[in-house]
Formats: C-alpha cells, sequence, structure tokens
C-alpha cells in the first residue's frame, strides 16, 4: 500500500493566517492526489484534486501544489468558517489511501 | 445533483455479519462515468478504503478486507450494498459510501459523500 504521512496532526491558527499543511506520499504518485475537508459530524468534501486544481465553488484562499511524493496544501488567509480536518488522498494505486488527517483549530 | 444515504443497522454483535445500503439518487448507477465506493472512518485507521464497484458491476476490495467484505448491487433500485463478515470491535466506524468521479484513472476522487453511518460491534 502506498502510505501517505501528513503533517502536523494539528495546528492552531489566527483568522487571517497562512497555513501550510503537507502530505508525503512512500512512492511516486506523479498528480494524483487529493485534498479534502471534513467538518464535525460531515462527511469529507473534495477541495482539490490533482494536487492542484481547486473544485469548482471551493474559494481561491485554498491552494495545493507538489508532484510525485511531497505536496502541499495552503490557505492563504483562514476564514472561522475553515475549522476542520483536512485530508489528503491517493488515487494513483489501489487500495486507495488517505493521510490521517490535521485537524485545524483557531 | 445527484445524492447518496447510508442506511442499515448501528450495531452489530461480534462474529455477526455487517450489512449496509447506500441507495444512490439524482444518478445512475450504471452511468459508465462513475464508480461506487464504500468508505470507513475510525479513531484507529483513519480514512480506510474499502472497496469499489464499476458501473458494469466489476469489484475491487482493499486486500486487507477481501476475505470478509462483498459488494453487490440492485440496479432496479439504483441502490448499492456492502456485506462484512466476522465482524470484531476494530470494525466499529463511520461507514461512508461514495461515488468516485472517473478520468486519468478509473476513480480519480471521491465526491460526493453520503452522510455516513455509525456502526458499533458490540455485544
Amino acid at each position: 500500500d502506498i502510505q501517505m504521512t501528513q503533517s502536523p496532526s494539528s495546528l492552531s491558527a489566527s483568522v487571517g493566517d497562512r497555513v501550510t499543511i503537507t502530505c508525503q506520499a512512500s512512492h511516486d504518485i506523479s498528480d494524483y492526489l487529493n485534498w479534502y475537508q471534513q467538518k464535525p459530524g460531515k462527511a469529507p468534501k473534495l477541495l482539490i484534486f490533482d494536487a492542484s486544481n481547486l473544485e469548482t465553488g471551493v474559494p481561491s484562499r485554498f491552494s495545493g501544489s507538489g508532484s510525485g511524493t511531497y505536496f502541499t496544501f495552503i490557505i492563504t488567509s483562514l476564514q472561522p468558517e475553515d475549522i476542520a480536518t483536512y485530508y489528503c488522498q491517493q488515487y494513483d494505486d489501489l487500495p486507495y489511501t488517505f493521510g490521517r488527517g490535521t485537524k485545524l483549530e483557531i | 445533483q445527484v445524492q447518496l444515504q447510508e442506511s442499515g443497522p448501528g450495531l452489530v454483535k461480534p462474529s455477526q455479519t455487517l450489512s449496509l445500503t447506500c441507495i444512490v439518487s439524482g444518478g445512475s448507477i450504471t452511468d459508465a462515468n462513475y464508480y461506487w465506493s464504500w468508505i470507513r472512518q475510525s479513531a484507529g485507521k483513519g480514512l480506510e478504503w474499502i472497496g469499489r464497484m464499476s458501473a458494469s458491476g466489476s469489484i475491487d476490495y482493499n486486500p486487507s478486507l477481501a476475505s470478509r467484505v462483498t459488494m453487490s448491487r440492485d440496479t432496479p433500485k439504483n441502490q448499492f450494498s456492502l456485506r462484512l463478515t466476522s465482524v470484531t470491535a476494530t470494525d466499529t466506524a463511520m461507514y461512508y459510501c461514495a461515488r468516485g468521479v472517473s478520468g486519468r484513472k478509473l476513480i480519480n476522487w471521491f465526491d460526493p459523500w453520503g452522510r455516513g453511518t455509525l456502526v458499533t460491534v458490540s455485544s
């Protein structure tokens, strides 16, 4: 299985801060990586696909980059509604695997 | 707008079989552009992909669960199902069904997801 190592596991930030989350794959996965947001009591929601493409309707303060084994997810100006847990997920090979998540707190 | 809704018992006894159904509305499970998956989330293992079913009915399972998992579908009812046998406490999780969107790979991403159903394994 491809292991996805996400860091940090939790992060405390303030409104307006720039937030950076990283995800490292155990194998080269090209850009076959997605980012999801999960709010408490809700299902994960797709934010970014193919490492850097913003899903329709997602605010432009969210962005992603990277390829190969190292990926970055950035929120340029944190808003109160961004409080959630964020997950990376690879789809290069079966089984699909997810990072353990980054819990964002204000 | 496609929507998915999981249903099934919230409590299953150890060694018994967990059975869940995902009802799909607003889209067809036979649409060749999509796959249909089960994903679970537990405190111990995080998000874990269980399996996928294509529009034609072909199925792939996570090897870690393959010996205990069966996916099936009822196309007239536009729903698909999950059976997990010989459950233990480690199978306690929130179970989600999700649509897999095809593109460069058979599944590129999962969107949307159902709201999830909590299954607890306990006597």
